[in-house]
């Protein structure tokens, strides 16, 4: 069955540093996320994109956070500058379509951890 | 904003006990997952549903849109049942809303043999 992949697994980052988290979606989905889980905490909505830009963003997601579609397979989250509160886990998601019947698939997380 | 609550926050069962874990929330929804994270962090998707019910396997989930609440129950629980199930909710399409969830607090559940 396909599957979410993200890379790396774990990413280990100076403060002040800027870092690159990757994911590789389902091939034929449309609708993109990022999530991320503080330890001990919810899991929170950081942005969704569609059609090239981004269709809705969290108050958490600043001018620190951008994401991108570079060449129609992977989708990153860039932080330009992390703050130590930035350590924590980062889950990419896609779905075919943002329809009710249409579930959206996790990859297994990337565990960002600030210095 | 949807506020999600799950109870409980804990739970511990022996092995072929009946499980059962709630999620409510306050705001009309288009869909809800039921989740399950493993001690390594992934999440795994067990169910969507908007209404009724759905099994899968000794997975059973149900929704009450009226009462905006959701039930995962589990038959025969066996250790390697022993996860973070997390409910996380789809708000209803309009406006700017492209499917982000909404995320409960999560239950941890430990099933002992």
């Amino acid at each position: 069955e396909p599957e979410v992949t993200q890379t790396p697994s774990h990413q280990v980052t100076q403060m002040g540093q800027e870092v690159i988290l990757r994911c590789v979606p389902i091939s034929n989905h449309l609708y993109f996320y990022w999530y991320r889980q503080i330890l001990g905490q919810k899991v929170e909505f950081l942005v969704s994109f569609y059609n090239n830009e981004i269709s809705e963003k969290s108050e958490i997601f600043d001018d620190q956070f951008s994401v991108e579609r570079p060449d129609g397979s992977n989708f990153t989250l860039k932080i330009r500058s992390t703050k130590l509160e930035d350590s924590a886990m980062y889950f990419c998601a896609s779905s075919r379509g943002a329809a009710r019947n249409q579930p959206q698939h996790f990859g297994d997380g990337t565990r960002l951890s600030i210095l | 904003k949807n506020e999600v609550e799950q109870s409980p926050q804990n739970l511990t069962a022996q092995e072929g006990e009946f499980i059962t874990i709630n999620c409510s929330y306050s705001v009309g929804i288009s869909a809800l997952h039921w989740l399950q994270q493993h001690p390594g962090g992934g999440i795994v998707s067990l169910f969507m549903l908007s209404s009724g019910k759905k099994k899968h396997g000794r997975l059973i989930a149900t929704i009450n849109i009226q009462e905006k609440h959701s039930s995962l129950h589990i038959t025969a629980s066996h250790p390697r049942d022993s996860a973070v199930y997390i409910c996380a909710v789809r708000n209803r399409m309009g406006g700017t809303s492209y499917g982000k969830l909404t995320f409960g607090q999560g239950t941890i559940l430990t099933v002992h043999p």
